[in-house]
């Protein structure tokens, strides 16, 4: 079975500029949670979608944001980029949402590296 | 917010030895991950806790759910090369419904 894949893997862009990230979950895995990694803050929760829907938001501006297709796909989106905004951008896909039951198993994709200059 | 708390932050061991790290909360988790990374890729989960008291294995890894539901530790036995990397604990608090994951330890193995 497939892992979750994430496009590009390398990006770099500069301040004022917006990015999209793709990711496509492992098969049959409905729920898709994005994560900010840095050095100073490590692994830090985005945002996570559910059947097309936003079901929880981490503490970040608005100017990140997401969305999820019918197909299970996602997309996050990150608008007048800053300094800041450099580092990892992580997917991580389950088969049901956080609390939903029994699975809080998160399996994680390689990773978007972005570079803001 | 929650915070995990992982010790140590980074070691240095000789292959072959056997290696210990732990993680911490102020507040009770219902569950406890155990992930590790290597560098330039996404974390891997290597094991799920779901019941305090609980012991799991996956090969030379060991996780135990702390009884007091405010700990995890993982311990890795007779460690090789590969092992080297980023262990992170992970867990959602009780009522959150997001993960909170701790800094990390890095671990280092001379061989």
């Amino acid at each position: 079975k497939a892992g979750v894949t994430q496009t590009p893997r390398y990006l770099i862009k500069t301040r004022g500029q917006q990015v999209t990230l793709s990711c496509s979950p492992i098969s049959g895995h409905r729920s898709v949670s994005w994560y900010q990694q840095t050095p100073g803050q490590g692994l830090q929760f985005l945002f996570e979608y559910f059947s097309e829907t936003q079901r929880n938001k981490g503490n970040f501006p608005g100017r990140f944001s997401g969305r999820q297709f019918s197909n299970s796909r996602s997309e996050m989106n990150v608008s007048t980029l800053e300094l800041g905004d450099s580092a990892l951008y992580l997917c991580a896909s389950s088969l049901a949402p956080l609390l939903a039951g029994d699975s809080y198993e998160q399996y994680f994709g390689p990773g978007t590296r972005l570079t803001v200059t | 917010g929650q915070q995990l708390n992982q010790s140590p932050q980074s070691m240095f061991i000789q292959e072959g030895e056997d290696v210990s790290m732990n993680c911490t909360s102020s507040s009770i988790f219902n569950t406890w991950l155990w992930y590790k990374q290597d560098p330039g890729e996404g974390p891997v989960l290597l094991i799920a806790l779901y019941k305090a008291g609980e012991l799991t294995s996956n090969g030379r890894l060991t996780a135990q759910f702390g009884i007091t539901r405010k700990d995890s530790f993982l311990n890795i036995s007779a460690s090789i090369p590969s092992d080297v990397g980023i262990y992170f604990c992970a867990g959602p608090g009780a009522g959150s419904y997001q993960l909170t994951f701790g800094k990390g330890t890095k671990l280092s193995v001379i061989p």
